[in-house]
């Protein structure tokens, strides 16, 4: 088992430009999620999904989109990015929601974006 | 507003030593408290999650407790390892919600 795979690792992108981050994961797990986390800060859910087709905003959607097309994978999409997008972005994925399973979060190794 | 303040903001000790890492919330209603290591440039790992009758659960060296009255919880950390430098972020979970509150974490650095 791989587990969640991010791609890619590392990106700079300029101001105005668009990318996707992708995120897959192998476990077969109904919920995922996008986190930021910027330094010295704790992460902010950007947005989640509980299943293929269904995707919903977190805290800070404001600036991104996502899919859920299949139940392995939940790109990340930024449409024109802006430099307060630079952060570290990480996936991960649960078989059910925090607030009626104990099962923990899995997350990538995260992607790290710099936009100038 | 829901918050999760870690305390010590960062940490030194020895190889071997024992340390505790401190977590306040005032998350509302509370669902459930998890604890993560992040190692650096790696994603978050599970240590420990309680729910609200949980007051104690442990994971190897690690050991977590839950004072929900006083909306406490501390991660103990025996006989420290230099692989034990790491992040140390807690997280907790508000019951309906799908948007947890994570702390900023404890910098833990054990030297040799």
């Amino acid at each position: 088992n791989a587990g969640v795979t991010q791609t890619p690792k590392f990106r700079i992108l300029k101001i105005g430009q668009s990318m996707t981050l992708q995120c897959t994961q192998d476990m077969n797990h109904n919920y995922m999620y996008w986190y930021r986390q910027d330094p010295g800060m704790g992460l902010k859910l950007i947005y989640y999904s509980v299943g293929a087709g269904i995707t919903d905003k977190g805290e800070v959607p404001n600036g991104y989109n996502v899919s859920r097309s299949t139940t392995e994978d939940f790109p990340l999409r930024l449409e024109l990015a802006a430099p307060s997008q630079t952060s570290v972005y990480f996936c991960a994925s649960s078989p059910g929601t925090d607030f009626y399973s104990n099962q923990p979060q899995h997350f990538g190794d995260g992607t790290r974006l710099s936009i100038l | 507003k829901n918050q999760v303040e870690q305390s010590p903001q960062s940490l030194i000790i020895l190889e071997g030593k024992n340390c505790t890492l401190q977590c306040n919330y005032t998350v509302s209603p509370f669902s459930n408290l998890r604890w993560y290591k992040q190692d650096t440039g790696r994603g978050p790992v599970s240590l420990t999650i309680m729910t609200f009758s949980e007051n104690t659960k442990s994971n190897g060296r690690y050991t977590a407790t839950l004072d929900a009255d006083t909306k406490q919880s501390s991660l103990h950390i025996t006989a420290s390892q230099l692989s034990d430098s790491a992040s140390y972020i807690c997280v907790v979970a508000s019951g309906g919600s799908y948007i947890p509150t994570f702390g900023r974490g404890t910098s833990l650095i054990v030297h040799p």
